[in-house]
């Protein structure tokens, strides 16, 4: 089945230092989703990608999905402690397949 | 209240006991999935039930069996479990035709 590889698996930043996470595929993804998901909790959607090059901001987060449709990112401005938690990206409709996920740290 | 409600949040089994874990959604979606969250391994896709019908079955061991009375419940029933199957279990809904996954809080299950 449809496989996204998710990197990288941990990163530690200093509060106001940028974070950004990045997700493959070998094949043509048909959609990118993205999801939040803080420590002791469940993972929250954040945002859904469909077409080429596409280009989503949420405040201090920006979603790209690449021009070939097999790469996604997600890059967060000048990190809070708020954004604690692991990213998740995942593909598809009625069957998501999710990422290994990348667990961001932040010392204050 | 992320509008998907699950209980128990936590669970203790042995090997031995029956045990089901509920799933309630209010957001009046027409599909849910049970997801299994280990330490190791990333979101695992159980089982998937669309307008109550069970649409993929993940390879999922005869242990755990799903039920989903109505659109709006969904069960998993567990039965002679192996301590390997400690992990959260988290319920989903979501529209079909639309996007984006509603997460319930989770069961934790602990096998001894």
């Amino acid at each position: 089945g449809q496989q996204v590889m998710q990197i990288p698996q941990y990163q530690h930043v200093q509060e106001g230092e940028d974070f950004t996470t990045y997700c493959n595929s070998s094949t043509t993804l048909s959609n990118i989703q993205w999801y939040k998901q803080r420590p002791g909790g469940h993972p929250v959607f954040l945002i859904q990608l469909v077409k080429s090059g596409e280009v989503k901001k949420q405040k201090r987060l920006t979603f790209q999905f690449g021009e070939a449709k097999k790469n996604s990112s997600l890059h967060i401005t000048a990190t809070q402690t708020t954004d604690v938690g692991t990213y998740f990206c995942a593909e598809g409709a009625q069957k998501l397949v999710f990422g290994q996920g990348t667990r961001l740290t932040i010392n204050p | 209240e992320t509008g998907v409600t699950q209980t128990p949040r936590h669970l203790v089994m042995g090997m031995t006991n029956k045990k089901s874990l509920k799933c309630e959604q209010h957001l009046g979606h027409n599909a849910m999935y049970w997801y299994k969250q280990s330490a190791k391994k990333p979101l695992e896709l159980m089982f998937v039930y669309s307008l109550e019908e069970r649409v993929e079955n993940n390879s999922v061991p005869s242990r755990f069996s799903p039920e989903c009375p109505n659109s709006s419940h969904l069960f998993l029933h567990l039965h002679t479990l192996q301590p390997e199957d400690s992990a959260l279990y988290l319920c989903a809904s979501s529209q079909k035709g639309d996007y984006g996954y509603t997460f319930g809080s989770g069961t934790r299950l602990t096998v001894v």
